[in-house]
């Protein structure tokens, strides 16, 4: 059963950076048939999809965020990486990483973290 | 960016009842479209793929039609684990989800 863990600050500073990692168990994160996502909901609200990468280390990102974001992914510990810069209140969001299938199916997400908030305050 | 808007904001239903939630693009999104259930404190559940192919493990009453910019969700006999939020998100280009329908107990 493949898990995966969020883990990285709660708080972050205005106009820093958000750092999370997403550690996989259960698989390796080196199979060519998935790509890792991260994924975020604003409090009391809907989903965006931030981006993700393949083991390979090929990136695509959500344009509104492409300026402030880098996703990165470190096989030989079977983890993937958010850094978001810059960051504001706006940036404050449960924070998700999550598999994702390829396109035969829809590039649909099926297993996901537990989730971590992530708040941007001073 | 591909605004998807879903109607109704909630929706209540009795158990055992059929529920239909909209889910409309604002261009085209081909059958580009899955949906998603969200419990409460937990992650979403990837429910439908391509406008009307069940994920793995999903229950047949739940189905998905449309195509182009109208979609549908339909969940046959509701039972009580369906009560839930709702998404519809589209991969046509990039991604993007709805704002959620809440399938509460009337």
């Amino acid at each position: 059963q493949v898990q995966l863990q969020e883990s990285g600050p709660g708080l972050v500073k205005p106009s820093q950076t958000l750092s999370l990692t997403c550690t996989v168990s259960g698989g390796s994160i080196s199979s060519g048939d998935y790509y890792w996502s991260w994924i975020r909901q604003h409090p009391g609200k809907g989903l965006e999809w931030i981006g993700y990468i393949y083991y390979s280390g090929s990136t695509y990102y959500n344009p509104s965020l492409k300026s402030r974001l880098s996703i990165s992914v470190d096989t030989s510990k079977n983890q993937f990486s958010l850094n978001l810069r810059s960051v504001t209140a706006a940036d404050t969001a449960v924070y998700y990483c999550a598999r994702q299938l390829g396109y035969s199916y829809g590039y649909g997400l099926d297993y996901w973290g537990q989730g971590t908030l992530v708040t941007v305050s001073s | 960016e591909i605004v998807m808007t879903q109607s109704p904001a909630t929706l209540s239903v009795s158990p055992g009842e059929r529920a239909t939630l909209s889910c409309r693009a604002s261009q085209s999104v081909s059958s580009n479209l899955a949906w998603y259930q969200q419990k409460p404190g937990q992650a979403p559940r990837l429910l439908i793929y391509g406008a009307s192919t069940r994920a793995t493990g999903i229950p047949a009453r739940f189905s998905g039609s449309g195509s182009g910019t109208e979609f549908t969700l339909t969940i046959s006999s509701l039972q009580s684990e369906d009560f839930a939020v709702y998404y519809c998100q589209q991969y046509n280009n990039w991604r993007t989800f709805g704002q959620g329908t809440k399938v509460e107990v009337k």
